[in-house]
């Protein structure tokens, strides 16, 4: 267990739908990273922010957003969504903003109809 | 265009033996890279990283090489073990701007 939490396991909508991913990093940690696992494209980051300020930012579409809140949990939100984006969702977390030492959540299976 | 590849889908190796894990990459401008591990139903777990400035990292039975005027880089795992049977991805950052995957590389570890 990394200590990273995420909800829901499992997501299965429609295309055109919205869905929102949550992430919980470890207790501690300032930095929360998202990633998309597909089958055809592999492990791609998403976007990184640390301490509530976008850190850095990846292949992360224009339809999809997201945001770390005071708390330091993160949301992804994805919408208009079509059947490529059914993916593995990671969510990974640090104490900082270096790369190193990144702790993986368990992710979100999402399938797109 | 893929700027990290790893070409070897697959790879297996008997136990005790060494694992070769290779990775190329084009950009020249990346001056991170980091191993990452994949058990099936899990996130990855952080392996071992290594900085453009120097050409060996090693921790315990893992170590990464890098050879910059080739763009590559290799894991070695020595002497590999039943739980070492994973995917591992290759990642490269530039200037800590993102991390760019290979396509990962399915270690089968035969006993």
């Amino acid at each position: 267990d990394s200590g990273v939490t995420q909800t829901p396991k499992h997501l299965i909508t429609a295309t055109g739908q919205r869905v929102t991913l949550r992430c919980s990093p470890r207790s501690g940690d300032l930095s929360v990273y998202w990633y998309q696992q597909s089958l055809d494209q592999g492990l791609q980051f998403l976007i990184q922010y640390y301490n509530g300020e976008e850190r850095a930012k990846g292949n992360i579409l224009e339809r999809f957003s997201a945001q770390q809140f005071p708390d330091l949990h993160s949301e992804l939100n994805l919408s208009s969504l079509e059947l490529g984006d059914s993916a593995l969702y990671f969510c990974a977390s640090s104490m900082d903003r270096a790369w190193d030492e990144q702790y993986f959540g368990p992710g979100t299976r999402l399938t797109v109809t | 265009d893929q700027q990290v590849k790893q070409n070897s889908p697959s790879l297996s190796v008997q136990e005790g033996r060494i694992s070769i894990l290779n990775c190329d990459y084009t950009n020249s401008m990346f001056d991170y890279f980091l191993w990452y591990k994949k058990y099936p139903a899990e996130g990855p777990t952080f392996l071992i990283s290594i900085s453009s400035i120097k050409d060996k990292n090693e921790d315990g039975r893992f170590t990464v090489f890098l050879n910059k005027s080739a763009k590559h880089l290799s894991l070695h795992i020595v002497p590999s073990q039943p739980g070492d049977s994973a995917v591992y991805f290759c990642a490269a950052s530039a200037n800590a701007d993102g991390l760019t995957f290979g396509k990962g590389t399915h270690l089968i570890i035969q006993p």
